[in-house]
């Protein structure tokens, strides 16, 4: 069984541009969530989607940052004009319910 | 508050000790907690979990303690071995259930 697939795995992006990072949830799992890991911390909980919803978005920076789990096809996390801050790496895990998550290999996010 | 954290940043044995890294959580109604593995360049996988309706856990070579009363959870590691050599964490759900909430996680280094 395919775990969580992200990708890229690797991003480089220049200040300003946008950003798109997938993530394809274990097979059988509904729920979806997005994380964030700066370099020496934890992970800072982003956001949780079930199918085309929205569940909590309480991590979510207010501005330039989207996420979307559409019907079909991989959650989507969006940063619009990236700024040298976002350089993170971005973690997609994923379960059935809201307990055990399972993660994927995170995508490394640089802006240069 | 609803943040978990860990007593100690990191935590250096020798192969074949047992190895026990702990974890304080601050939300009296946490009734969910787990433990994560994360070695470099990868994303977080899954140890062991516990409910809050259990005192101790055990699996393979490991064994989570949760102490209510001080709200104070630990992960046991027994024999450790090089393979053992990651940051691991602790994390419990967010106070709406919609989330893991982790700390920052405790750097194991196991020596030869």
């Amino acid at each position: 069984n395919a775990g969580v697939m992200q990708n890229p795995r690797h991003l480089v992006r220049r200040r300003g541009q946008e950003a798109r990072l997938r993530c394809s949830p274990m097979k059988g799992h509904s729920h979806v969530y997005w994380y964030r890991q700066l370099p020496e911390e934890g992970l800072k909980f982003m956001v949780y989607l079930q199918k085309e919803n929205i569940i909590d978005e309480s991590g979510m920076p207010k501005e330039r940052f989207s996420a979307e789990f559409p019907k079909e096809g991989p959650s989507i996390l969006r940063i619009q004009q990236v700024v040298r801050g976002d350089s993170a790496a971005y973690f997609c895990a994923s379960s059935r319910g809201r307990e055990k998550l399972f993660f994927g290999s995170g995508t490394q996010l640089s802006v240069l | 508050g609803e943040s978990v954290g860990l007593h100690l940043p990191t935590l250096s044995v020798q192969e074949g000790d047992n190895s026990i890294i702990n974890c304080a959580y601050s939300n009296s109604a946490s009734d969910y907690f787990i433990w994560y593995k994360q070695e470099s360049g990868k994303g977080p996988q899954f140890i062991i979990d516990i409910r809050s309706n259990m005192d101790k856990r055990q699996g393979q070579r490991v064994t989570v303690l949760l102490n209510k009363t001080v709200k104070h959870l630990s992960l046991q590691i027994a024999a450790t071995q090089p393979g053992d050599s990651a940051v691991y964490f602790c994390a419990d759900l967010n106070q709406a259930g919609t989330a893991l909430i982790f700390g920052k996680g405790t750097t194991l280094s196991v020596s030869s």
